[in-house]
């Protein structure tokens, strides 16, 4: 299958710092990313739709300047949580739709601490 | 938009036993349906899939039924294995639209040895 890599897999991070996590498609190119975000003992909440070359879609209610996505290349997709709180601490997923296989592929996941 | 209840939260069985977790889905548009095994502190993992086009596909222990007039979907698991221990996810999309997946609460299963 496709392989999907995150880093960091942990961070720790003042409150009012900005963190960056990189979703990467490892041995195939991915127009389309996505990005969620897990809370303890919680599903997963879709944050937004990462497309290469274009913005990217957010669902409603996630505010689209306190996590910045890019996705300038189609083997990359950033996320990066601005000004981070402590109410941010999460567990931040990625996937990419690989067309071949009519499936998204998922991370490892970023463990997010803000203190 | 669409919205996936997922039932039981919790299930626990006995190793060898059979476990049933139940979805169901509110968009008429959603045609796909993964199933996901996620274990603690890693991302989720596709165990069964199925499309609208078909009622109940199998993959050795696992199999997953789908009933689209009910808008409902299934997940058994045969002869449990401790190994099979972890939340298990299911999720609905439109694969020929905006590819997001909906997923729904989750459900922890314990499989006692």
């Amino acid at each position: 299958g496709a392989v999907v890599s995150q880093h960091p897999s942990r961070v720790i991070c003042k409150s009012g710092t900005s963190v960056k996590i990189e979703c990467r498609s490892l041995d195939f190119q991915a127009t389309t990313m996505f990005w969620y975000r897990q809370f303890p003992k919680q599903s997963l909440m879709l944050m937004a739709t990462s497309n290469e070359g274009s913005k990217a879609t957010y669902e409603q209610g996630v505010e689209k300047d306190k996590f910045l996505i890019n996705h300038a290349s189609l083997t990359l997709s950033t996320l990066t949580v601005t000004s981070a709180h402590p109410e941010d601490s999460s567990f931040y997923i990625c996937s990419a739709w690989v067309p071949w296989y009519n499936e998204q592929f998922f991370g490892p996941g970023t463990r997010l601490t803000v203190l | 938009g669409e919205n996936v209840e997922q039932h039981p939260s919790t299930l626990s069985v006995q190793e060898g036993d059979s476990a049933v977790i139940k979805c169901t889905y509110s968009d008429s548009a959603s045609n796909y349906f993964p199933w996901y095994k996620q274990e603690l502190g890693k991302g989720p993992q596709l165990i069964i899939d199925i499309r609208s086009n078909v009622g109940e596909k199998k993959d050795q222990r696992i199999a997953v039924t789908l009933n689209k007039t009910a808008k409902h979907f299934s997940l058994h698991i045969t002869e449990t294995q401790p190994e099979d221990s972890a939340v298990y996810f299911c999720a609905a999309s439109q694969m020929d639209s905006s590819y997001k997946l909906i997923f729904g609460s989750g459900t922890r299963l314990l499989v006692r040895p």
